[in-house]
This record gives structure tokens, C-alpha cells and sequence, in this order.
């Protein structure tokens, strides 16, 4: 909703040049990285995921890059657009398990 | 298709006042969920649910109660709204453990509780 850009962590990017988002997590055990994308009013969309036996997957123009040594999962966006602007979260799980634990978000707003 | 449906899409409360908050999914997932969602506080899991007839709690239970008669209904309520409880809340569905492509979300329930 409107209100979920309070408080949030933000980047401005132009128009066309690359996006990085980064997401710290504490859990040592979690086995399921998951980046998810939440315009305004709207619910979250998944847009890439990525297990913990990987280090990097890529989709189209996003990139997830995961560093279990220090916690630290990463989102790229090339060339990005106007569309991308939204609010991006992180959420991680453990083994076999149903339950999401989600980062608190960045606001990412694209200058034309 | 219509993926995971919530209705209503807001709602306005008295404090002590009860309501159901709606939660519908055509796609044959045994996972559903509830988070509630509030400023610089991320998505927060209230319940879930692994199939129908079984219930867990989730990090915020408190105040909420869930049932799961069927696949594909999974209704959220609240017993004695507080103000503490204006938020926006979000249902998802999920396949299979794996959670492979992530949960599929509603559009959400803005709540506020006066």
C-alpha cells in the first residue's frame, strides 16, 4: 500500500543504468532466498528465487547473487526502467520449510 | 484463473468490533498464509496453513484465529479489533514445500481500526 515506502531504505537510479539491492540476513540455516517486488497497493510478486547451493541465477535483466559467508543476498536490475520503481524485499526460509521471513525493504525509484 | 482473491480490499473498524477477512485461491495449493504488513516492518506471518484442516501459528498470532474447511478457502478473523491492528493484510498460496516460484499473493485488505 501507500504507506509501505515510510521509513524504507531508498535508491534513485536513471533511467537505463543498473540497479543493486542488497539484503542482509541472520539466519545460517536458511536454505530459500526469494526477491519479491510490491508496487503500490498492490501484493508482492515473486521475481526470482535461488537456493542456498547456488551462489548466482539469473532471469531476465534481474540477477540474484547469494554469500553465505557473510549473510548477504543481492538483486541486479539491468538497464532499469521506469516500471521497475517499487519497493523490494528479501525473504528467506529453512529447509523444507512453508514459512517466509521477509527483509523490511528498499524503495527503488527510476529517474527518466 | 483468478489467483488468490481477498475481499474486501479495505475496511474501516470500531475497536471491539469482529469481521472476516476473506481469502480464496483457484490454484490447488495446499500452502496458504496470512501476513500482515506495516510500515518499515516488512510482512510479518500471522497464520498459515499446510492443507485443509490444519492450522499453525505464525510470528504475530496474537488476536487472530484461521480456519481451513477447504483447499481453497482460508478466512482470517479477527474476534476484538484493536487499533493495534490497522494494517494492510496479505494472503498467499504456495504448491509444495519447496515453495518453488515463491508464494502467490492477494492484492491485500487495508484495515483501520478507529
Amino acid at each position: 500500500g501507500e504507506n509501505v515506502g515510510l521509513h524504507l531504505p531508498t535508491l534513485s537510479v536513471q533511467e537505463g543504468d543498473n540497479s543493486i539491492i542488497n539484503c542482509a540476513y541472520s539466519n545460517s540455516a536458511s536454505d530459500y532466498f526469494i526477491w519479491y517486488k510490491q508496487e503500490s497497493g498492490k501484493g508482492p510478486q515473486f521475481i526470482i528465487d535461488i537456493r542456498s547451493n547456488m551462489d548466482k541465477r539469473q532471469g531476465q535483466r534481474v540477477t540474484v547473487l547469494l554469500n553465505k559467508t557473510v549473510k548477504h543476498l543481492s538483486l541486479q536490475i539491468a538497464a532499469t526502467q521506469p516500471g521497475d520503481s517499487a519497493v523490494y524485499f528479501c525473504a528467506e526460509s529453512g529447509a523444507g520449510s512453508y514459512q517466509l521471513t521477509f527483509g523490511k525493504g528498499t524503495k527503488l525509484s527510476v529517474i527518466p | 484463473n483468478a489467483g488468490v482473491t481477498q475481499t474486501p480490499k479495505f475496511q474501516v473498524l470500531k475497536t471491539g468490533q469482529s469481521m472476516t477477512l476473506q481469502c480464496a485461491q483457484d490454484m490447488n495449493h495446499e500452502y496458504m498464509s496470512w501476513y500482515r504488513q506495516d510500515p518499515g516492518m516488512g510482512l510479518r506471518l500471522i497464520h498459515y496453513s499446510v492443507g485443509a484442516g490444519i492450522t499453525d501459528q505464525g510470528e504475530v498470532p496474537n488476536g487472530y484465529n484461521v480456519s481451513r474447511s477447504t483447499t481453497e478457502d482460508f478466512p482470517l478473523r479477527l474476534l476484538s479489533a484493536a487499533p493495534s491492528q490497522t494494517s494492510v493484510y496479505f494472503c498467499a498460496s504456495s504448491y509444495s514445500a519447496g515453495l518453488s516460484y515463491g508464494y502467490t499473493f492477494g492484492s491485500g485488505t487495508r484495515l483501520t481500526v478507529v
